[in-house]
C-alpha cells in the first residue's frame, strides 16, 4: 500500500531535549516536506526537499533541521525544543515537487513542556 | 495577511442540504489543489484545477477554479456525514524555475445527521 509513514505518532518531552521525527514513503516519490498545523494558523511548510541531499527552507524553518540522506525518509529534527513547537507535524512527498498531488502522512503530534 | 482566504471557517448543516464554500485570493495561481482533512489523519487530495472556469466534478462534489484563476469554490449536493471534515485548499504560484503552493487555513463542516 502506497503511504506515507510517520514516528510517533504523539510524542509528550520537555523543553531541550533532542527529538527527531521519522518520515518514510514507499512511492519513490523525488519530492517531500515538513508542515506544522496550528490552530488559526493552517498548515505552514518548515522545509521541503527536491531530492536526495537537496533540501530548502520553507516558511516556518526556525528551530527545525532536516536531512535527506536517502529518497524514502525525511527526517525532521528539534535540536532543543521549545513550548512553541507543540504543534501537529505532517510529512508528506510527491512525485516532483508543488505542483504535484501532495500525500501526507497521518501526523504527528507533539506537545513541548 | 493570509495569501487564501477559505469561508465560511465553519458550517454545520443537516445531512441532505446543500452548501458552498469558497477559497479566495487577490493573487494569481497556476492551478489549486483541494484537500479534506478527517480528524487524526493527514489531507487527502479531493481534485486539481488548473484551467481558469474548469469545472471539476466528484460524486457530489463540484469545484470550479474561477476565470481569473485567484478563486475558487466547492459545492457539495446534498451533504451527507461522510463529507464531515476539515477541507483545505492549496494555491500554486510558480516564478520561473521556482513554485510554492500555500494553504489557507481551512473549512470546518460538519454534516448532522
Amino acid at each position: 500500500e502506497a503511504q506515507v509513514t510517520q514516528n510517533p505518532r504523539y510524542l509528550i518531552t520537555v523543553t531541550g531535549k533532542k527529538l527527531t521525527v521519522t518520515c518514510s514513503q514507499n512511492m519513490n516519490h523525488e519530492y517531500m516536506s515538513w508542515y506544522r498545523q496550528d490552530p488559526g494558523l493552517g498548515l505552514r511548510q518548515i522545509y521541503y526537499s527536491m531530492n536526495v541531499e537537496v533540501t530548502d527552507k520553507g516558511d516556518v524553518p526556525e528551530g527545525y533541521k532536516v536531512s535527506r540522506k536517502e529518497k524514502r525518509n525525511f527526517p525532521l529534527i528539534l535540536e532543543s525544543p521549545s513550548p512553541n513547537q507543540t504543534s501537529l507535524y505532517f510529512c508528506a512527498s510527491s512525485w516532483r515537487g508543488h505542483n504535484q498531488p501532495q500525500h501526507f502522512g497521518d501526523g504527528t503530534r507533539l506537545s513541548i513542556l | 495577511t493570509q495569501l487564501l482566504e477559505q469561508s465560511p471557517q465553519f458550517l454545520s448543516i443537516q445531512e441532505g442540504e446543500n452548501l458552498t464554500v469558497y477559497c479566495n485570493s487577490s493573487s494569481v495561481f497556476s492551478s489549486l489543489q483541494w484537500y479534506r482533512q478527517e480528524p487524526g489523519e493527514g489531507p487527502v487530495l479531493l481534485v486539481t484545477v488548473v484551467t481558469g472556469g474548469e469545472v471539476k466534478k466528484l460524486k457530489r462534489l463540484t469545484f470550479q477554479f474561477g476565470d481569473a484563476r485567484k478563486d475558487s469554490s466547492l459545492h457539495i449536493t446534498a451533504a451527507q456525514p461522510g463529507d464531515t471534515g476539515l477541507y483545505l485548499c492549496a494555491g500554486l504560484q510558480t516564478h520561473g524555475a521556482n513554485s510554492k503552493l500555500t494553504f489557507g487555513k481551512g473549512i470546518t463542516l460538519s454534516v448532522r445527521p
